[in-house]
């Protein structure tokens, strides 16, 4: 089973600076497999980013994935005031097919 | 358009079971695939089971052997039937439709609520 760590837990920074958020799995991740997710309170998450790298439609350009094997990243790069929400990563491993969660990283403002 | 509509939640008592549902609109759920995920409150997000367009069905180690996925093809719509619920099966609901090659999920839900309790 692959289980995905997120960190920070919590990331608290200002509108306008540059945020980082990490996730690492414990055994490799093929690329195409691995997504991120935006949440807010009380909504569904909303995907941002899937095959490590690609922005779903309608998202910013601010938001990138980058990363390969167990190391992964999203990357927001000029935080707007609606970018401060819980961001979730999550994998797919296929033996047996399974999907895995990361715990969350809440960004919240400064 | 692509919408998912989950409806069927509520107050179960433990041990009780339950079938709550996935509308699908602007897809064809058999086409895809589309998986249920829960969150308990305050809590992150587990993914619980998932259907593939072939049919084939997975099931998280928490809740083999008590959920049931499955789908009416001619209504479009996704099914989970939960059984023998327990208190840590409070949650939201989700279903999601997966990303045709790739390991994401494109199109949510709005969520329904299980709560278990006596």
């Amino acid at each position: 089973e692959i289980v995905l760590t997120q960190s920070p837990g919590t990331l608290s920074l200002s509108p306008g600076e540059r945020a980082t958020l990490s996730c690492r799995a414990r055994q490799s991740v093929s690329k195409q497999d691995l997504a991120w997710y935006q949440q807010k309170p009380g909504q569904a998450p909303r995907l941002l980013i899937y095959g490590t790298t690609s922005r779903a439609t309608g998202i910013p350009d601010r938001f990138s994935g980058s990363g390969s094997g167990t190391d992964f990243t999203l990357t927001i790069s000029r935080l707007e005031p609606e970018d401060f929400a819980v961001y979730y990563c999550q994998q797919y491993g296929p033996s047996p097919p399974m999907y895995t969660f990361g715990q969350g990283t809440k960004l919240e403002i400064k | 358009e692509v919408q998912l509509v989950e409806s069927g939640g509520g107050l179960i008592q433990p041990g009780g079971s339950l079938r709550l549902s996935c509308a699908a609109s602007g897809f064809i759920v058999s086409s895809n695939y589309v998986i249920w995920a829960r969150q308990a409150p305050g809590k992150g997000l587990e993914w619980v089971s998932v259907i593939y367009g072939g049919g084939s069905t997975y099931y998280a180690d928490s809740v083999k052997g008590r959920f049931i996925i499955s789908r009416d093809n001619s209504k479009n719509i996704l099914y989970l039937e939960i059984n023998s619920l327990r208190a840590e099966d409070t949650a939201v609901y989700y279903c999601a439709r997966g990303i045709s090659g790739y390991g994401g999920f494109d199109y949510w839900g709005q969520g329904t609520l299980v709560t278990v309790s006596s």
